[in-house]
């Protein structure tokens, strides 16, 4: 059973639009939502995070939206740039009592194009 | 300060045999993680180490079995290589057991 699903697989969008990239998750014992950017031949390194206490999170051209009752969460890049072309994966982490590990979406292939 | 660094980069196995691969955390960080990146999927994990004993297992069979040391570096190892073990293997390490997780680089393991 997959425990978070990210849409869409795969995503265009022209330089200087918006990415929005989509997570659902089952759980709601999960308490932190990190974004993870991966570059081609690299390891995953965190972007973002929220916790479920807020519902939005900006960082620069960053921001994850969250809404608790629907447990969804969404990472949306403005302005975005061909250096953004990447493979985002958003993951869920149970960090308080009863730890559990990190789990990954699926990903999501960013190509911006010029 | 040095990032968590893994051995080798890249390697080519044949079926039924073994491989070793290697992870060195980062400074100050006490725990590793191991997961298996297929091809155009996410991450998922193996295991995780704290303070040299194994702390949490994912779906994966006994082949898969892990070391941590003193130091805090660790090994996976993987026995009796079947084709669908062909992966990128990524080590993380954080400090504490629910601390953020910083990866490696990977080992790109090809079976043949």
């Amino acid at each position: 059973q997959q425990q978070v699903k990210q849409s869409p697989q795969s995503l265009i969008v022209q330089k200087g639009g918006i990415s929005i990239i989509n997570c659902a998750y089952e759980n709601t014992a999960f308490d932190y939502f990190p974004w993870y950017q991966q570059f081609p031949g690299k390891g995953p390194a965190l972007l973002i995070a929220i916790r479920p206490d807020v519902s939005e999170k900006k960082e620069g051209r960053f921001t994850i939206s969250f809404n608790k009752s629907a447990k969804q969460f969404s990472l949306h890049i403005m302005d975005s740039q061909p250096g953004d072309s990447a493979t985002y994966f958003c993951a869920i982490h149970r960090r308080g009592s009863g730890n559990t590990p990190l789990v990954f979406g699926k990903g999501t292939r960013l190509s911006v194009i010029a | 300060e040095t990032g968590v660094t893994q051995s080798p980069t890249h390697l080519i196995k044949t079926r039924g045999q073994q491989v070793t691969l290697r992870c060195s955390s980062q400074s100050g960080h006490n725990t590793v993680s191991w997961y298996q990146q297929a091809l155009g999927q996410g991450p998922q994990f193996i295991f995780q180490y704290y303070r040299e004993e194994e702390n949490g297992r994912g779906n994966f069979p006994p082949r898969f079995s892990g070391l941590q040391f003193p130091n805090y570096s660790s090994e996976l190892n993987v026995n009796a290589l079947e084709l669908d073990d062909s992966a990128l293997y990524l080590c993380a390490s954080s400090f504490e057991r629910a601390g953020e997780l910083f990866f490696g680089e990977g080992s790109r393991l090809t079976v043949l």
